[in-house]
């Protein structure tokens, strides 16, 4: 099984500021790999798939990179409704994995 | 614009078995989709629990394969989850979840319900 580490677990910074999340997998997924965001009380919503193409509706300044075992997601200006939750997905195998996901929280 | 709604009990007895459907509303369930089910427990992260195909074909987390079992019913357009032996550690958000056509990524998912297992 694959496993994802997400890292930091907990990020703090202000409104504005540029945001960069790391999703490292223990084997490689080559770019198969998502970014969610979920925000208190409701269900994750599709941003970044394979690896860094920006999901529909999503605003430009999410963009992902990485292939292999290392990925980023990056936020280049914060908003403040980009406070949330954020996890990784892969599939592999005919199996899904998530990451155990980061905290973004307003500094 | 596919929807998805769970239903079911929110209380479920330990060593019972937790049963769960999502209707599926703008879209049929016979497409090339595959149709999953994703835990969350109280406070934490997602948990993948396993997925359909419209043929009937499934894949299972192993961690849980011994106790789930999904299955469609094409008819009524929907999906359902069964969990035998329940414990407290059941206790989550349920969610089910449709991926894009011949895509691996969620790009639909139901608001989600929570399941207590307590006596």
């Amino acid at each position: 099984e694959i496993v994802l580490t997400q890292s930091p677990a907990t990020l703090s910074l202000s409104p504005g500021e540029r945001a960069t999340l790391s999703c490292r997998a223990s084997q490689s997924v080559s770019s198969y790999l998502a970014w969610y965001q979920q925000k208190p009380g409701q269900a994750p919503r599709l941003l970044i798939y394979d690896a860094s193409n920006r999901a529909t509706g999503i605003p430009a300044r999410f963009s992902g990179s990485g292939s292999g075992t290392d990925f980023t997601l990056t936020i280049s200006s914060l908003e403040p409704e980009d406070f949330a939750v954020y996890y990784c997905q892969q599939r592999s195998n005919w199996r899904d994995t998530f990451g155990q996901g980061t905290k973004l929280e307003i500094k | 614009q596919v929807q998805l709604q769970e239903s079911g009990p929110g209380l479920v007895k330990p060593s019972g078995t937790l049963s769960l459907t999502c209707a599926v509303s703008g879209g049929s369930i016979s497409s090339s989709n595959w149709w999953s089910w994703v835990r969350q427990p109280p406070g934490k992260g997602l948990e993948w629990i396993g997925e359909i195909y419209h043929s009937g074909s499934t894949n299972y987390n192993p961690s849980l394969k011994s106790r789930v079992t999904i299955s469609v019913d094409k008819s009524k357009n929907q999906f359902s989850l069964k969990l035998s032996s329940v414990t407290a550690a059941d206790t989550a958000v349920y969610y089910c979840a449709s991926k894009g056509t011949d895509s691996s990524w969620y790009v639909n998912w139901g608001q989600g319900t929570l399941v207590t297992v307590s006596s």
